[in-house]
């Protein structure tokens, strides 16, 4: 069974660029997370999907980072304008539902200058 | 805010020798989970405690739940190089998206030849 996929594995942009990350999720997974992990802290939850719709994005600074999973499986992570405290490892996980087993993807190191 | 504080924050060792590292709220969560990181990875689920007081083994490692189920530790019997890693515990919330995980800092563990 293919694992959670992510696109690009590093990338390095100026602050105050664009930036735009992929995700394909484990097949039949309804519920996907992205995650920011900046270096030596944990995780941290961006936004969660079941399916196409967002069920938590409370700690998604919405000023400068949106995301979308149209069609309820792949989701981009956008950041508009980036900002140098953005630099951090972006991981995206799927579950088959809320609350089951969580699978992670490799996720994006960003570095923004 | 719920916070989850792991101990000690790095710790490394000498194959053979024995070690315990420790999580520790002061909230009550409905579950909580160990992860292991590997540099350049997303991290993956080692085992998941539901119950207070629950003690479960996997091979050299074993995992505890405190009984008011704010705190857990993992132990792990004669390390080997390949135990090397971060460790990471992360709590599941009882209320709200049952999905979220509040990770902690993690413990970085290295362990010599």
């Amino acid at each position: 069974e293919a694992g959670v996929a992510q696109s690009p594995r590093y990338k390095i942009i100026e602050k105050r660029q664009s930036v735009a990350f992929w995700c394909n999720p484990i097949s039949g997974h309804a519920t996907l997370y992205w995650y920011q992990q900046i270096l030596g802290q944990g995780p941290k939850l961006l936004i969660q999907f079941q399916n196409n719709g967002v069920v938590d994005d409370s700690q998604l600074p919405k000023d400068r980072f949106s995301a979308e999973r149209l069609k309820g499986v792949d989701s981009t992570l956008k950041i508009q304008p980036a900002k140098l405290e953005d630099s951090a490892v972006y991981l995206c996980a799927s579950s088959f539902r809320i609350g089951a087993e969580a699978f992670f993807g490799q996720g994006t190191r960003l570095t923004v200058v | 805010t719920q916070l989850l504080e792991q101990s000690p924050q790095f710790l490394s060792i000498q194959e053979g020798e024995n070690l315990t590292v420790y999580c520790n709220s002061s909230s009550v969560f409905s579950s909580l989970q160990w992860y292991r990181q590997e540099p350049g990875e997303g991290p993956v689920l080692l085992v998941t405690v539901v119950t207070g007081g629950e003690v479960k083994k996997l091979k050299r490692l074993t995992f505890q739940f405190g009984d008011a189920r704010k705190d857990s530790s993992l132990h792990i019997t004669a390390a080997q190089p390949g135990d090397t890693g971060l460790y990471l515990c992360a709590g599941r919330n009882y209320g709200g998206s049952q999905g979220n995980l509040i990770f902690g800092k993690g413990t970085k563990l290295s362990v010599k030849p």
